[in-house]
């Protein structure tokens, strides 16, 4: 089973500045790597596939890179309603896919 | 509207039995692989279990092997959880997902919260 190991666990970051996620897996993912958004009370929405291609909707402030094992997701200019839990997902074949533990991205 | 919507969740006792629903609508279902992937309250997100477009490959997270049995049904647009003998540590919200490798599309979920 693959592990992804995000970090930190929470960040905190006054709006207006640029917030940096890591993802790490275990094994090579190639570029099967998802990043997910969840807010309070709601469903995780889709960011970031392929590790860089922003899903439909999702605005270019948000920008992943990476490949391999190592993640990063960036949002630059934070905005008030970026604030939530991040996670990644890699899907290189299931069973399992699998979730990192989430960075809780917070206001400075 | 391209949307999935669960249904099924509830209170009930350990080692009962539950069975929760997902309706898909807007978009072609039998062209996609769904899973199960649930958040226990507080917590991340775990992946349960999964099922191919034709039921060729299915697949299931160790904590719930032998207890929950995914299905679908093409023709009424619907994806299954049968959970049996539950625990209090499946307490969870549970969400179904569409595969596009990725999970593009993802219902609201349905809670489960298994006490006695």
């Amino acid at each position: 089973e693959i592990v992804l190991t995000q970090s930190p666990a929470t960040l905190s970051v006054s709006p207006g500045e640029r917030a940096t996620l890591s993802c790490r897996a275990s094994q090579s993912v190639s570029s099967n790597l998802a990043w997910y958004q969840q807010k309070l009370g709601q469903a995780p929405r889709l960011l970031i596939y392929g590790a860089s291609t922003r899903a439909t909707g999702i605005p270019a402030r948000f920008y992943g890179s990476g490949s391999g094992t190592e993640f990063i997701l960036t949002i630059s200019s934070l905005q008030s309603e970026d604030y939530a839990v991040y996670y990644c997902q890699q899907y290189v074949d299931w069973p399992p896919y699998t979730f990192g533990q989430g960075t809780k991205l917070e206001i400075k | 509207e391209v949307q999935l919507v669960e249904s099924g969740g509830g209170l009930v006792q350990p080692g009962r039995s539950l069975r929760l629903s997902c309706a898909a609508s807007g978009f072609s279902f039998d062209y996609y692989a769904m899973h199960w992937v649930r958040q226990a309250p507080g917590k991340g997100l775990e992946w349960v279990s999964g099922i191919s477009l034709n039921n060729g490959k299915i697949g299931y997270a160790d904590s719930v092997k032998g207890r929950f049995t995914i299905s679908r049904d093409n023709a009424k647009n619907s994806l299954y959880l049968q959970m049996n003998s539950l625990r209090p540590e499946d307490t969870a919200l549970y969400y179904c997902a569409r595969d596009t490798g990725f999970y593009d599309l993802w219902g609201r979920g349905t809670l489960v919260t298994v006490s006695s």
